[in-house]
């Protein structure tokens, strides 16, 4: 299994809603990655999780909160988001920090 | 903080024709990726290097690591028209540190 898998591929959400994104890896990653892409941008790193733990939070505001259950799989929870939030969404992992590899992300509209 | 340019910005060719592109940077690294995304979906990795000077091929891809370590050449032979995507280069500074993303060569193939 080499894959990256993202749920859902859509979302659309108020304001006030409260929703997750999933992904997971049974690649026997160790180090997991939220990214932010606005269109025609490169991706922008949000969080780093290494061996379950996280290691960078790249000033990202609160509403955007991240969680690893375990090793094959990260969530990222939101809340309160914004209409300038909306983005592709795209999870990454790596063996241990060397190259990674992407899920085919997840589309957000918040309206 | 650590920028990457890439050259060109854009370009439109014909199919079959060869298609060059780079990636620079004012500070050296250590680790050069290159990935290509299509529309609405995650970056996929094409290559990567790891050595300075280093020429890797995966099909009709070819990448070279700059011998200065502050670049990285990326060729496509014999274009088609799945190769229309936006092509980004990341480069590590130094092992388990984050990637840094270029801004993307975005290719359009002409039949």
């Amino acid at each position: 299994d080499t894959e990256v898998t993202q749920t859902p591929k859509h979302l659309v959400m108020g304001m006030t809603n409260k929703k997750s994104l999933k992904c997971e890896q049974h690649m026997g990653h160790r180090a997991m990655y939220w990214y932010k892409q606005k269109a025609k941008k490169p991706p922008e790193l949000m969080f780093v999780y290494s061996y379950e733990k996280l290691s960078i939070n790249e000033s990202v505001p609160s509403r955007f909160s991240p969680e690893c259950p375990n090793s094959s799989l990260l969530n990222l929870h939101l809340h309160a988001l914004q209409p300038e939030d909306s983005a592709l969404y795209l999870c990454a992992s790596s063996l241990q920090g060397e190259a990674a590899f992407f899920g085919q992300g997840t589309r957000l509209t918040v309206v | 903080g650590q920028q990457l340019n890439q050259s060109p910005q854009s370009m439109f060719i014909q199919e079959g024709e060869d298609v060059s592109m780079n990636c620079t940077s004012s500070s050296i690294f250590n680790t050069w990726l290159w990935y290509k995304q299509d529309p609405g979906e995650g970056p996929v990795l094409l290559i990567a290097l790891y050595k300075a000077g280093e020429l890797t091929s995966n099909g009709r891809l070819t990448a070279q690591f700059g011998i200065t370590r502050k670049d990285s050449f990326l060729n496509i032979s014999a274009s088609i028209p799945s190769d229309v995507g936006i092509y980004f280069c990341a480069g590590q500074k130094n092992y388990g540190q984050n990637f840094v993303f270029g801004p993307g060569t975005r290719l359009s193939v002409l039949p």
